[in-house]
């Protein structure tokens, strides 16, 4: 089955503690982007990506890192979280001849206390 | 002043109704315009790409204005399972992935 998976789906942890989120998708996308979705302010995009490591920031890079060493992964970065991004964040990929359609991921919750 | 507005909502309509959405956008460099479907708690999905001669699928209709900058989308005949938030998209580059999210409107179709 074609499809963007994320892991982990939910997530709480600490103010400074590191974390990763995985992205994969097994469709050969070139293109790959990472958005967090807060109420009142609809989806806004991280970083993306247009092939394997060539990355670039979206509009609210900071306090993110991201790395595309293989073509199916898109793993984001959190070096030091805070609560400010307590966020739903989902990752997308989509082919670059066809960028008209993203694939989402079915979205990471995740808390920083 | 964000970059993509929509209409507040919440839209609550009966079956059967005609409901439009309106979004407008402040890049006039923007290249492609999208409306995205999202159900509760569930991840976005392209619902129609916006061609600047207006386009229709089926019960859809969806009409760009780069003058006014200005992209709206029409619902006929709402059904049940049209009840989702309605994201309007803009691509500021062309065939790239820099897209920005307007903030949504959400509807709720009424039996």
């Amino acid at each position: 089955e074609a499809q963007v998976t994320q892991n982990p789906r939910y997530l709480i942890t600490v103010t400074g503690k590191k974390l990763t989120v995985t992205c994969s998708q097994n469709m050969n996308h070139e293109y790959m982007s990472w958005y967090r979705q807060d109420p009142g302010l609809g989806l806004r995009q991280i970083y993306y990506s247009m092939n394997v490591e060539v990355t670039d920031k979206g509009d609210v890079p900071e306090g993110y890192k991201v790395s595309r060493k293989e073509k199916r992964n898109f793993p984001l970065i959190l070096e030091s979280p805070s609560p400010n991004q307590t966020s739903l964040y989902f990752c997308a990929s989509s082919f670059r001849r066809l960028t008209d359609t993203q694939y989402f991921g079915p979205g990471t919750r995740l808390t920083v206390l | 002043r964000k970059e993509v507005e929509q209409d507040p909502g919440p839209f609550n309509v009966p079956e059967g109704a005609t409901v439009a959405f309106n979004c407008t956008y402040s890049n006039s460099a923007s290249q492609s315009f999208f409306w995205y479907r999202q159900d509760c708690r569930k991840e976005p999905k392209l619902l129609m790409s916006v061609y600047s001669s207006g386009n229709e699928d089926g019960r859809f209709t969806a009409q760009l204005n780069r003058a006014s900058q200005y992209i709206s989308l029409l619902i006929r005949d709402s059904k049940l399972s049209d009840s989702a938030t309605y994201l309007c998209v803009v691509r500021r580059d062309n065939y790239g992935q820099n897209f920005v999210f307007g903030p949504g409107t959400r509807l709720s179709v009424l039996p």
